[in-house]
């Protein structure tokens, strides 16, 4: 079946750097883009953006520039999150999604499915 | 602050119908398709509806969607204590060029 299988939890101090990784199976890793999405602990869900499978061409969210990078590995058909000079507000469950949407005549359906598990990680001192 | 609208809550008990609701703008809900997302306790969220109204397979066609301008409506009959979960909506913004969620809408099933 398809599915997405991330990474463990993860505690980390402030200025550290943790990656994510997202393992996905069943389908054809190269033919649906992934996409990123945080939550704060209690919160809802924030877009974070989304990396091309094929190009590896990452699109960041406003908010998600800079210290955080989208990678693959299509060799093992794995998507990654590294997130850099990590901070106490990046305590979150970040998921991987695969995105079965598409765009035609400017209209966009913007679906995810399946997800993975989720990530927690945790910054602290 | 979330870009679309969802209420916080909503209650009622087994066997009931209940609707959420999801309000934005024509930049994101009025000219894009609305996903709607299940987010059980603990666990991943799971797509419930796509393109507004359409089920995945396996759900189950107790959960509808319907849309009129820049709301979309989630529909929920016979409820079920295993419906107890916060469920999102989820679009296209097309003005922000970026993926948009409601802030979520906790359903207690009393």
């Amino acid at each position: 079946q398809v599915q997405l299988v991330q990474s463990g939890s993860e505690l980390k101090k402030p200025g550290a750097s943790v990656k994510v990784s997202c393992k996905a199976s069943g389908y054809t890793f190269t033919s649906f883009a992934i996409n990123w999405v945080r939550q704060a602990p209690g919160q809802g869900l924030e877009w974070m953006g989304w990396i091309h499978t094929t190009t590896g061409n990452p699109t960041y969210a406003q908010g998600f520039t800079g210290r955080f990078v989208f990678s693959l590995d299509t060799s093992v058909s794995t998507a990654y999150l590294q997130i850099t000079n990590l901070k106490a507000d990046d305590t979150a469950v970040y998921f991987c999604a695969r995105w079965v949407g598409y765009c035609s005549g400017g209209t966009c359906s913007n679906a995810f499915d399946p997800w993975g598990q989720g990530t927690p990680v945790t910054v602290s001192s | 602050q979330s870009v679309l609208t969802q209420p916080p809550s909503v209650s009622a008990a087994p066997g009931q119908k209940i609707t959420i609701s999801c309000s934005g703008s024509s930049s994101n809900i009025g000219n894009n398709y609305v996903c709607w997302y299940q987010q059980l306790p603990g666990t991943a969220p799971k797509l419930l509806i796509y393109e507004d109204n359409r089920r995945p397979s396996g759900i189950p066609e107790r959960f509808s969607g319907s849309k009129s301008g820049t709301s979309v409506t989630l529909g929920i009959t016979g409820l079920q204590t295993g419906d107890e979960a916060d469920y999102y909506c989820g679009t296209w913004d097309s003005s922000l060029r970026a993926g948009v969620f409601g802030g979520g809408t906790k359903l207690t099933v009393l």
